[in-house]
């Protein structure tokens, strides 16, 4: 099981600003390590959409916005769009498992 | 264009092998870490296992479900990943994907996110 933990779901109107919260511990997020978070469309491979905690890649809407505190990170989505209906990912590195971990998973929901 | 493309998924028997590759062009397949990652029917995305550029040590590392069972490997020669996966379980079904690195440099850190993933290839382990 993961050990970055991502409420199961979220939902909002188009236009409205979400958020979604990655809990880790003191042996991933805590130890310092990074966090990137993922989108992926039904049926397709994951796409990068934050690195770094907090970094856009080139093409990536600046709807979408990464940070980190402690031992969590969060990905706030603003203006809330239909095509933003996707499951979301953050992953990050464990230092006590030696290996990459990604977070549970959340679906967004566009109302 | 960086392109990985799977293959060598399928059904298999508790208990069977099964051989994946992962073809690599667009970069210098050499010089990259590459990675498994795959995601059982309608569940999240799980790390596998890593392997390391040669000139890196080309060590592996992989997750506790699979240690012992799964071994990855590279042809540099050929561009190629693959994932030996024996000993198979009805808990290994799922879409197994190969992806690599991309380093992202700001003004004080650089980052090594996975940026580039194939398009994934089903396996299916069941009797």
């Amino acid at each position: 099981q993961s050990v970055l933990t991502q409420p199961p779901s979220v939902s909002g109107a188009p236009g409205q600003r979400v958020t979604i919260s990655c809990t880790g511990s003191s042996s991933n997020i805590g130890a310092g390590y990074n966090v990137h978070w993922y989108q992926q469309l039904p049926g397709t491979a994951p796409k990068l959409l934050i690195y770094g905690n907090s970094n856009r890649p080139s093409g990536v809407p600046d709807r979408f916005s990464g940070s980190k505190s402690g031992t969590s990170a969060s990905l706030a989505i603003t203006g809330l769009q239909a095509e933003d209906e996707a499951d979301y990912y953050c992953q990050s590195y464990d230092s006590s498992l030696s290996g990459y971990v990604f977070g549970t998973g959340t679906k967004v929901t566009v109302l | 264009e960086v392109q990985l493309v799977e293959s060598g998924g399928g059904l298999v028997k508790p208990g069977g092998s099964l051989r994946l590759s992962c073809a690599a062009s667009g970069f210098t397949f050499s010089n990259a870490w590459m990675s498994w990652v795959r995601q059982a029917p309608g569940k999240g995305l799980e790390w596998v296992g890593r392997i390391k550029s040669k000139t890196d040590g080309g060590t592996t590392d992989y997750a506790a479900p699979v240690k012992g069972r799964f071994t990855i490997s590279r042809d540099d020669s050929k561009n190629t990943l693959y994932l030996q996966m024996n000993s198979l379980k009805t808990e290994d079904t799922a879409v197994y994907y190969c992806t690599t690195r991309r380093k992202y440099c700001s003004s004080t850190s650089c980052y090594f996110p996975f940026d580039y993933w194939g398009q994934g290839t089903l396996v299916t382990v069941s009797s």
